[in-house]
């Protein structure tokens, strides 16, 4: 079956620097990919999405880069604020398949 | 727009009780799910719903059903509840964009069952 991983559970940077979230995925098949930031005790919350057409996607403060060679997603925050400390996860969609198959995600703590 | 709402926010139950989850979207979505959330673990589907009357099993399905009341609606049931079933539970609904099939997701419904 599908797995998507993470590749670290907790990350920790500095507020104003980047950060650089990862993830693995083990579908070749996957064609639509999904970044989600969870804040405690809320739902998650849609940040940027990709498809398997294109390697990277802006939005704002965020870039998502897709490299299906090696099957790995990565999530770019930029000038990194306090507002961003949540878990955020990634999640795959295989090919005809409705569902999406999710992270266990990564707690990004900003330090002041 | 409200976009996806869940009740009840919390909800402690006895082993054996049975309650119905609630989830309701604004949005107009033709798809509706049902996760639930453990620790250190990423959602895992237990239902959905590509459109109204319709609904299929997901990755997590034993010891629940749903019902896909009309489009906006879609509930989860617990018919005899087990201390395995703690948990978060979100429910979400979905759009197709020129990506692919976004979905949004509730503020959870976070169940422990003694």
């Amino acid at each position: 079956g599908e797995s998507v991983g993470l590749h670290l559970p907790t990350l920790s940077v500095q507020e104003g620097d980047n950060s650089i979230i990862n993830c693995a995925y083990s579908n070749s098949a996957s064609d639509y990919f999904i970044w989600y930031k969870q804040e405690s005790g809320k739902g998650p919350q849609f940040i940027i999405d990709i498809r398997s057409n294109m390697d990277k996607r802006q939005g704002q403060r965020v870039t998502v880069l897709l490299n299906k060679t090696v099957k790995h997603l990565s999530l770019q925050i930029a000038a990194t604020q306090p507002g961003d400390s949540a878990v955020y996860f990634c999640a795959s969609r295989g090919g005809s398949a409705r569902q999406l198959t999710f992270g266990s995600g990564t707690q990004l703590t900003v330090l002041p | 727009n409200a976009g996806v709402t869940q009740t009840p926010k919390f909800q402690v139950l006895k082993t054996g009780q049975s309650m119905t989850l609630q989830c309701a979207q604004d949005m107009n979505h033709n798809s509706m799910y049902w996760y639930r959330q453990d620790p250190g673990m990423g959602l895992r589907l237990i239902y959905y719903s590509a459109s109204e009357g319709t609904t299929d099993k997901g990755e997590v399905p034993n010891g629940y059903n749903v019902s896909r009341l009309n489009k906006r609606e879609f509930s989860l049931r617990l018919e005899s509840a087990a201390p395995s079933q703690t948990s978060v539970y979100f429910c979400a609904s979905s759009v197709r964009g020129p990506g692919g099939e976004t979905q949004y997701f509730g503020p959870g419904t976070r169940l422990l069952v003694l």
